[in-house]
């Protein structure tokens, strides 16, 4: 079946840096959507890629749906305490399966 | 508009017991899908309802199952309990198929 690689599964950030993260999928999606989920919660949806190419921001937030529709990354700028959490890409073929990656677990630099 | 709703936050059950979920979906949203989440297996897609008709799922046993009210409301029920269902139960809504969802808080269910 579909599958989603996601990477890095970790990283440190310290207040200030940029950081990103990609996931790499072995199919074609037609939607990607990144999503951040604090410990005890729900992911919330962070942002949403409808078309091939297409580069959206939100905030401090920018990801784009790759060229080949099989990839997708995602750039948090400035990074600040509260953007630890755990970030999930998720791939959207037909209908309203999604197929999520493995997370990226985001961690402040003691 | 409130968001999706799940009842109850967190349950205990033991093995071969049941048990019913509750998701309230946003209001307006028709498509209703639930996920297990585990640590071993992150985020699984269990099955879609739309207009009460379930239209898609994943490759979970059949102890699993869903149904959708005509206000959209969604149940899922788990029978046979076994110590693997112990998970996160997410559930997510969107208006039509294709666009982003928004997911609940989930149900966090311990079977002992």
């Amino acid at each position: 079946g579909q599958q989603l690689n996601q990477s890095p599964q970790s990283m440190f950030i310290q207040e200030g840096e940029d950081v990103s993260m990609n996931c790499t999928s072995s199919s074609i999606f037609n939607t990607w959507l990144w999503y951040k989920q604090d410990p005890g919660e729900g992911p919330v949806l962070l942002i949403a890629l409808y078309k091939a190419g297409e580069l959206t921001s939100n905030g401090r937030l920018t990801a784009q749906f790759g060229i080949t529709r099989k990839d997708s990354f995602l750039n948090i700028s400035a990074s600040i305490p509260s953007d630890v959490g755990i970030y999930f890409c998720a791939g959207q073929a037909a209908g309203n399966k999604l197929t999520f990656g493995g997370g990226t677990r985001v961690l402040v630099k003691p | 508009k409130a968001g999706v709703t799940q009842t109850p936050r967190y349950l205990i059950k033991t093995r071969g017991q049941q048990v019913t979920l509750s998701c309230s979906p946003i209001s307006g949203h028709r498509s209703v899908s639930w996920y297990q989440q585990t640590p071993g297996q992150g985020l699984q897609f269990l099955f879609e309802y739309f207009s009460e008709t379930q239209r898609n799922k994943g490759n979970f046993p059949g102890r699993f199952s869903g149904r959708q009210f005509s206000n959209s409301r969604s149940e899922m029920n788990v029978s046979t309990l076994e110590l693997g269902d112990s998970a996160l139960y997410l559930c997510a809504s969107s208006e039509t198929s294709g666009v982003g969802q928004f997911f609940g808080p989930g149900t966090r269910l311990t079977v002992l």
